[in-house]
């Protein structure tokens, strides 16, 4: 199992402020995901990056990939409450035969 | 329609029971998974089938059993509950079986509480 540490766990800022993610590990992944899961739902898919050092920006919400595919970044920008929820980072194996959960990040934007 | 549907939604049970969670999805897709949550959010695989064909089969207990008919449905059968089997368990497919690119669509899961 390949672990992937997510911090902070818990998140509660304002709406308005901005706010970054991490997602680490010590192995190196195929690919990287972001999930959001909303409670009682199942995790929705945000975006995949595939190449080490890659941005992708979805709205206010910016996803970066680390140059040795260790490790991620979200960062959101002028947070709203509906960007509320859990969010998962998740890595697919080097054999791309697996993909692990990050611990997740319990965030909540507070009107 | 939803896309991956799985019951019930909530189960309740005593310990020592045998329960059935059903999942189905309609976007043909080829490979099918069984996720468990546990309190503290963390997302584990348990099994993933593709093309009816076992794949993964993590350490999960022999008392847990899937079962895919098809390639639409991966039911998992869970024989002597135990008070740790509680947790939400999810089911998701995606397209092909994990690529670099592919993308899960996960069930809204079902809570399973053994008491």
């Amino acid at each position: 199992t390949q672990l992937l540490e997510q911090s902070p766990q818990f998140l509660s800022i304002q709406e308005g402020e901005n706010l970054t993610v991490y997602c680490n590990s010590s192995s190196v992944f195929s690919s990287l995901q972001w999930y959001r899961q909303e409670p009682g739902e199942g995790p929705v898919l945000l975006v995949t990056v595939v190449t080490g050092g890659e941005v992708k920006k979805l709205k206010r919400l910016t996803f970066q990939f680390g140059d040795a595919r260790k490790d991620s970044s979200l960062h959101i920008t002028a947070a709203q409450p509906g960007d509320t929820g859990l969010y998962l980072c998740a890595g697919a194996g080097a054999g791309a035969n697996n993909l692990f959960f990050g611990t997740g990040t319990r965030l909540t934007v507070i009107p | 329609d939803t896309a991956v549907s799985q019951t019930p939604k909530y189960l309740v049970t005593q310990m020592g029971n045998d329960k059935s969670i059903k999942c189905e999805q309609n976007l043909g897709h080829d490979t099918m998974y069984w996720y468990k949550q546990d309190s503290k959010k963390f997302l584990k695989i348990m099994f993933s089938y593709n093309n009816k064909e076992l794949i993964i089969n993590e350490t999960v207990p022999n008392r847990f059993s899937p079962k895919s008919p098809d390639k639409a449905h991966l039911n998992l059968h869970i024989n002597s509950l135990e008070l740790g089997d509680s947790a939400v368990y999810f089911c998701a497919s995606s397209q092909r079986y994990f690529g670099r690119r592919e993308k899960l669509f996960f069930g809204s899961g079902t809570q399973l509480s053994v008491l």
